[in-house]
């Protein structure tokens, strides 16, 4: 139980161009989401936290315009890298939480390969 | 400010043998949980333990049982019989109770298993 998908696991776009992630919850409804990037080597970064039906929390340092997250359902998030320019090539992970009887913990998708040319 | 540490960025165990790994955290608050997880080379974050605070026993998960020491903020990993699988980075992180289960990570352990 508590799996979480996320799709594409690879992308390669050009510089300029939009893309978007999505992030599901298969077996659990999620009532938080989380994104992260990480680095090589690296732990991970919060960018952003989402409830749903309600706008996304970013952290600091984070562009909302850059980055716009949607969590429209319990079973789903999105992360549109909007413009999209090569130091943001990353990998970005999401999460979920709200599993009942573990609400605290998150549970995180597989991740996405950005690579912006 | 709340914080979690690892201070050993790189170990390595013998097939079979343990390992432990080390993890502290800073927190004012009473009630929170912890978390060990593993992030392999194919980089899926897998949940390998979780502890709640107020709990006084140990977590345990098989092979894989944390030292919990509440008053030393200490929060240590240890693996029995080591597997090649276990190869990974291992991440500790921090959660306050009801706070949004915002999660604070520490840096990581790379763990290597020598065959």
């Amino acid at each position: 139980g508590a799996v979480v998908s996320q799709h594409p696991s690879w992308v390669i776009c050009k510089s300029g161009t939009s893309v978007k992630i999505e992030c599901r919850s298969l077996d659990f409804q999620a009532t938080t989401m989380f994104w992260y990037r990480q680095f090589p080597k690296q732990s991970l970064m919060l960018m952003a936290t989402s409830n749903e039906g309600s706008k996304a929390t970013y952290e600091q340092g984070v562009e909302k315009d850059k980055f716009l997250i949607n969590h429209a359902s319990l079973t789903l998030s999105t992360l549109t890298v909007t413009s999209a320019h090569p130091e943001d090539s990353s990998f970005y992970i999401c999460s979920a939480s709200g599993v009942a009887a573990r609400q605290e913990t998150q549970y995180f998708g597989p991740g996405t390969r950005l690579l912006v040319l | 400010a709340q914080t979690v540490t690892q201070s050993q960025p790189e170990m390595s165990v013998q097939e079979a043998e343990t390992v432990t790994l080390s993890c502290t955290y800073d927190t004012s608050e009473s009630d929170y949980y912890l978390f060990w997880y593993k992030q392999p080379p194919s980089r899926q974050m897998i949940l390998v333990i979780r502890q709640e605070a107020y709990k006084q026993q140990n977590a345990t998960e098989n092979r894989f049982s944390v030292n919990f020491q509440k008053a030393a903020k200490s929060f240590s990993l240890k693996i029995s019989d080591s597997q090649l699988g276990d190869a990974a980075m291992y991440f500790c992180a921090y959660t306050p109770r009801g706070t949004g289960n915002q999660f604070y990570f520490g840096t990581g352990t790379s763990l290597t298993v020598i065959p």
